[in-house]
């Protein structure tokens, strides 16, 4: 089955300890992205990756590193969370630019 | 930059009316793509409808519709013979045809509820 999976789905966590989310892809999808989603925001992108090794910053992408060390998987890391990371994160991937995206499931995270 | 403008915080409908959901964007490209997204209680995004910007004619998805305005930088979706499963939170999206990255530009949502 395609699917984008993400792990955890629920973390609560304390300020400041370095924290990674992944993201893996079964379809050989080019493109991943990282959203964060806010009440009255909608979803906004974090970073994003066209291929392997190859990253670039999105709209919010303060506090946050992502690394593509191979294609199907795009970890998102909280060197040092911060209670204003408190949100809604999703992983999407698409075959390349201007494709359908596919999201996972949503990774809910709460930094005390 | 180009903003996506939901101006609906929620909205109510009766099982098995119509609704219309509002969109508004702001953007100074001639080549884009609009989407609509529903988020049901599972936080899943499930793509609805997707409009590219150089077809007039609005595209349909069963009972889901759009009415795409380009002059007026509108993109409204109706939902016809509402169901209690269409119950979720509704994303509009926009997307540049030109910009690397696949970056989607959200609304902030409008929550649906549907009375049964």
């Amino acid at each position: 089955e395609a699917q984008v999976t993400q792990n955890p789905r629920y973390l609560i966590t304390v300020t400041g300890k370095k924290l990674t989310v992944t993201c893996s892809q079964n379809m050989n999808h080019e493109y991943m992205s990282w959203y964060r989603q806010d009440p009255g925001l909608g979803l906004r992108q974090i970073y994003y990756s066209m291929n392997v090794e190859v990253t670039d910053k999105g709209d919010v992408p303060e506090g946050y590193k992502v690394s593509r060390k191979e294609k199907r998987n795009f970890p998102l890391i909280l060197e040092s969370p911060s209670p204003n990371q408190t949100s809604l994160y999703f992983c999407a991937s698409s075959p390349f630019n201007n494709q359908p995206q596919h999201f996972g499931d949503g990774t809910r995270l709460s930094i005390l | 930059a180009q903003t996506v403008t939901q101006s609906q915080p929620e909205m109510s409908v009766q099982e098995a009316e119509t609704v219309t959901l509002s969109c508004t964007y702001d953007t100074s490209e001639s080549d884009y793509y609009l989407f609509w997204y529903k988020q049901p209680p599972s936080r899943q995004m499930i793509l609805v409808i997707r409009q590219e910007a150089y077809k007039q004619q609005n595209a349909t998805e069963n009972r889901f519709s759009v009415n795409f305005q380009k002059a007026a930088k509108s993109f409204s979706l109706k939902i016809s013979d509402s169901q209690l499963g269409d119950a979720a939170m509704y994303f509009c999206a926009y997307r540049s045809a030109r910009e690397y990255g696949n970056k989607l530009v959200f609304g902030a949502g409008t929550i649906l509820r549907v009375k049964s």
